[in-house]
């Protein structure tokens, strides 16, 4: 079955770049979703279809995918970007939604 | 605005069943595909079943498959998640999820979550 990974954890300072990666096999070839998570909160989409931002997310917020390799991106970090993001994969060959097991970001 | 109202968690004992709802009041669901996704307390996301926008196109995860089941009234805009043989993996909160189109597009709504606890 397809397999999504994510690092654990991140740290950043804030005003600095924050990159989360998920890495899946040929990853490149699907639509990647990025999703963000706060303590006690619903995850809410912040990147779709690898690149693009919902209505309300900040430019500071960017994605990429290609190769095995999907990108999180999150400039000029600020306190209230601390979280738990998710990636998440449709997968074609099972017909099965796959998440990545998560990056909780920490803003030192 | 889309409000999704979930109702139907608690305490059920292994081996037991539970009927999750999930009712949206503000944009007609119909034309949305529809999913339940869970939540270990501390743990990652995981997806566990799929619909498509009539209800004819449903999707399992391996772990529920052949124990849970994923349905929908239209007529009544409401999301629902039969839960049988229920185990103590499946204590988690089960959000119900609006996909922004078919069943295969993004999410872009979820409820609030609704914490179902299997324990004797």
């Amino acid at each position: 079955s397809y397999e999504l990974t994510q690092s654990p954890s991140v740290s950043v300072a804030p005003g600095k770049t924050a990159t989360i990666t998920c890495g899946g096999n040929n990853i490149g070839s699907k639509s990647v979703h990025w999703y963000q998570q706060k303590p006690g909160q619903a995850p809410v989409v912040v990147i779709y279809y690898d690149s693009d931002r919902p209505s309300g997310i900040p430019e500071r917020i960017s994605g990429s995918n290609s190769g095995n390799t999907a990108t999180l991106s999150i400039s000029r970090v600020e306190a209230g970007d601390e979280a738990d993001y998710y990636c998440q994969v449709w997968d074609r060959d099972t017909d099965h939604w796959i998440f990545g097991g998560g990056t909780k970001l920490t803003v030192l | 605005e889309v409000q999704l109202s979930q109702s139907g968690g608690g305490l059920v004992q292994p081996g037991g069943s539970l009927k999750l709802s999930c009712a949206e009041s503000g944009v007609n669901l119909r034309a949305s595909g529809m999913s339940w996704v869970r939540q270990a307390p501390g743990k990652g996301l995981e997806w566990v079943s799929t619909t498509s926008p009539s209800g004819s196109i449903t999707y399992y995860a391996d772990s529920v498959k052949g124990r849970f089941t994923i349905s929908r009234d239209n007529s009544k805009n409401s999301l629902y998640l039969q839960m049988s043989r229920l185990r103590a993996g499946d204590t988690a909160f089960y959000y119900c999820v609006k996909h922004a189109t078919t069943e295969t597009s993004p999410s872009d709504f979820w409820g609030r979550g609704t914490l179902v606890t299997v324990s004797s």
